[in-house]
C-alpha cells in the first residue's frame, strides 16, 4: 500500500499569518503531485499539479514547492485570510493511480 | 463554467441492492474517474476510463463494481451488490488529459442500510 503523509492534520492560524504544511510521497515512480483545495459541502478544487523536481508555482497568495527526490511538496499561503479555510488535499500520481493524502484542515481566526 | 454533476446527492439502498451512481463530466474531458471517501477516512482512488475501457483500478474496484459511459455524457458506477461497508461519498472527476488536474463533482452520499 503506497503511503501519503500529510502534516499537521489540522491546523488554526489568525488572519494574516502566513502558514505552511507538508505532503511526503514514495520517491521512486513518480508522475506528479497536485494539491486540492477542499471547502465544506463543496467538491476539492484543483490549485496545483506539479510534475518537475524543483517546481514553484504560485497562485495568488498561495505557492507551493516540490522535491521528487526526497519526496516531499510544501504548500504555502501568506497572510491567511478566512476564506482561505478549508481542507488542503495533495494527491500522488503513479501510473494512472491517484493517492490521496488525509489532508491538513486549516481554520483562519478572523 | 462548465462542471462535473453527479445524481443523486444522496442514495439510501439495503444491503445486497444494486446502485448505479451517476456523473455527467465536463463535455470536452476525455479522462473520467471515481472516487470514495469513507467517512472520516482518506479519499480513495477506484478507477480510472478513458476511450471507453478501464485504464486503471485500485484494489478496492473488485468485481461487484462496474463502470460504463452509455451514452457518450454520462459515466456511471455501479455496485451490483451493496455491503454495509459500501455506505461512502462518491465523487466523479474528469480532466482533459490523463493526470492532468481533474475536476470533481458534488459527489453522491451513499448510505447502505
Amino acid at each position: 500500500i503506497l503511503n501519503v503523509e500529510q502534516s499537521p492534520q489540522s491546523l488554526h492560524v489568525q488572519e494574516g499569518d502566513s502558514t505552511n504544511f507538508t505532503c511526503s510521497f514514495p520517491s521512486s515512480n513518480f508522475y506528479a503531485l497536485h494539491w486540492y483545495r477542499w471547502e465544506t459541502a463543496k467538491s476539492p478544487e484543483a490549485l496545483f499539479v506539479m510534475t518537475l523536481n524543483g517546481d514553484e508555482k504560485k497562485k495568488g497568495r498561495i505557492s507551493a514547492t516540490l522535491n521528487t527526490k526526497e519526496g516531499y511538496s510544501y504548500l504555502y499561503i501568506k497572510g491567511s485570510q478566512p476564506e482561505d479555510s478549508a481542507t488542503y488535499l495533495c494527491a500522488f500520481v503513479t501510473g494512472n493511480q491517484f493517492y490521496f493524502g488525509t489532508g491538513t484542515s486549516l481554520t483562519v481566526i478572523p | 463554467e462548465p462542471e462535473v454533476t453527479q445524481t443523486p446527492s444522496h442514495q439510501v439502498t439495503q444491503m445486497g441492492q444494486e446502485v448505479i451512481l451517476r456523473c455527467v463530466p465536463i463535455s470536452n474531458h476525455l479522462y473520467f474517474y471515481w472516487y470514495r471517501q469513507i467517512l472520516g477516512q482518506k479519499v480513495e482512488f477506484l478507477v480510472s476510463f478513458y476511450n471507453n475501457e478501464i485504464s486503471e483500478k485500485s484494489e478496492i474496484f473488485d468485481d461487484q463494481f462496474s463502470v460504463e459511459r452509455p451514452d457518450g455524457s454520462n459515466f456511471t458506477l455501479k455496485i451490483r451488490s451493496t455491503k454495509l461497508e459500501d455506505s461512502a461519498m462518491y465523487f466523479c472527476a474528469s480532466s482533459v488529459l490523463a493526470r492532468n488536474e481533474q475536476f470533481f463533482g458534488p459527489g453522491t452520499r451513499l448510505t447502505v442500510l
